[in-house]
């Protein structure tokens, strides 16, 4: 089965500086999705970017984008130029080739003025 | 619809009571997602609905809990016997064309089920 492992419940950062939100999984297949969402107190999931794991380039979205390790299972988020509304639970989620989605226990990110 | 909506957004029950939630999808997207989601845990995969396929079950954590997608759209989760360590916020997602592509999944704000 599959594993998503968040290991940072909290997680600070100043704002307009620049924070990394760790996920690694476990997994026997050669071919899948990473996602890592955002959910805001109004509890609306959001997604903030996606990596396929066959791709080698990092995805890029913005002020955010990915540090994927294929070999060590790694799939880190890395925000730059933090802004108070970036103040979020962030789940990093891994999808199957069966379409079944795991998410990580969340990372609570809080932004400091 | 502009988004995918869910109902009621919070329900209070007494255990022992049957509930029903209810997941109104995006139009037109063809998979339907249900999740469960315990205080300061992530979400927890519970059914799959994926066009006219048999529904993907795998993740329902008893024989109380049901669900059913209605003419491709509407879905309804049922609880029956519902007991305290139900209590939890039940969410909804839907994704345009399912299967193993890159379409993106959408959320609906949730239903918080308190069970006393």
């Amino acid at each position: 089965a599959q594993t998503v492992t968040q290991s940072q419940p909290e997680m600070s950062v100043q704002e307009a500086e620049t924070v990394t939100l760790s996920c690694t999984y476990d997994t026997s297949e050669s071919d899948y999705y990473l996602f890592w969402y955002k959910q805001p107190p109004s509890r609306q999931m959001i997604l903030v970017i996606r990596q396929e794991a066959y791709k080698q380039q990092n995805a890029t979205e913005n002020r955010f984008s990915v540090n994927f390790q294929k070999a060590a299972k790694s799939f880190s988020l890395k925000i730059s130029d933090s802004q108070l509304g970036d103040a979020a639970m962030y789940f990093c989620a891994y999808r199957t080739t069966g379409n079944q989605f795991y998410f990580g226990t969340g990372t609570s990110l809080t932004v400091i003025p | 619809g502009a988004g995918v909506s869910q109902s009621p957004s919070n329900k209070v029950t007494e255990k022992g009571k049957d509930v029903e939630l209810r997941c109104d999808p995006i139009s037109g997207h063809t998979a339907l997602y249900w999740y469960r989601q315990s205080l300061g845990q992530g979400l927890e995969f519970l059914i799959y609905f994926q066009g006219n396929s048999a529904p993907d079950k795998s993740g329902l954590p008893s024989d109380r809990f049901s669900a059913e997608r209605t003419g491709g759209s509407v879905s309804t989760l049922t609880i029956q016997r519902t007991q305290q360590e139900d209590s939890a916020v039940y969410l909804c997602a839907s994704i345009q064309r399912g299967g193993y592509s890159t379409d993106t999944q959408y959320f609906g704000p949730g239903t918080r089920l308190t069970v006393l």
